[in-house]
């Protein structure tokens, strides 16, 4: 299984504040890393795929890069509605693994 | 819009086997192009890949799940669904049903159930 490390764990921000996190793959992953935000009791929602690519209708203060093993997803402007869980997940191959999720908090 | 919604018993006792159907609307799961998938999240924990199935029936699952692990899929009735049997403890999660989107270069997941918890207990 390919294993994937998110850092940090948790991180304190304000509004307007502008963040990065990254994501390490144990491997290479090419560019199949997808990052999401997920608020507690609902369900993940896709921001970045192909690790670089804005979802339709995610707001462009959401934007990712990288390739091979080593991904950030930068926020860059804090917004109130953006604190939340972030994932990064590959899916270069199966199983699908996730990182072990960045807590973004006020 | 496609929409999914998980349904199933929220209590399953140890030993027996867990059993979710996921209804797909707003789209058919009878066309190529992508994996309906189901996840699951432990309390307070992160995202574990579960396993997927294509519209033809072809599977593909967690290795350290795929002794206990069926997913079926009925195109009629567009549903698809998770069985998973001799649950523990261990296996108390929100279960996730999913659709991955695939194309050549791309892999990933655009449309997520609301989830459902599942609490295995006697």
């Amino acid at each position: 299984d390919i294993q994937m490390t998110q850092s940090p764990s948790s991180l304190s921000a304000s509004v307007r504040d502008r963040v990065t996190i990254t994501c390490r793959a144990s491997q290479s992953v090419s560019r199949f890393l997808n990052w999401y935000q997920q608020t507690p009791g609902k369900a993940p929602k896709l921001l970045i795929h192909a690790a670089s690519s804005l979802q339709s209708a995610v707001s462009s203060r959401f934007s990712g890069s990288g390739s091979g093993t080593d991904f950030t997803l930068t926020i860059s402007s804090l917004q109130p509605e953006d604190f939340a869980t972030y994932y990064c997940q590959q899916s270069y191959s199966t199983p699908r693994t996730f990182g072990q999720g960045t807590k973004l908090e006020i | 819009q496609v929409q999914l919604q998980e349904s199933g018993p929220g209590l399953v006792k140890p030993s027996q086997t867990l059993s979710l159907t996921c209804t797909v609307s707003g789209g058919s799961i009878n066309s190529g192009g992508y994996y309906w998938t189901w996840f699951r999240q432990h309390p307070g924990k992160g995202l574990e890949w579960i396993g997927y199935i294509y519209y033809s029936g072809s599977t593909n699952y967690n290795p350290s799940l795929k002794s206990r692990v069926t997913i079926s899929i009925d195109t009629s009735k567009n549903q698809f669904s998770l069985r998973l049997s001799s649950v523990t403890a261990a296996d108390t999660a929100v279960y996730y049903c999913a659709r991955e989107d695939y194309d050549a270069s791309d892999y990933y997941v655009d449309y997520w159930g609301q989830g459902t918890l599942v609490t295995v207990s006697s």
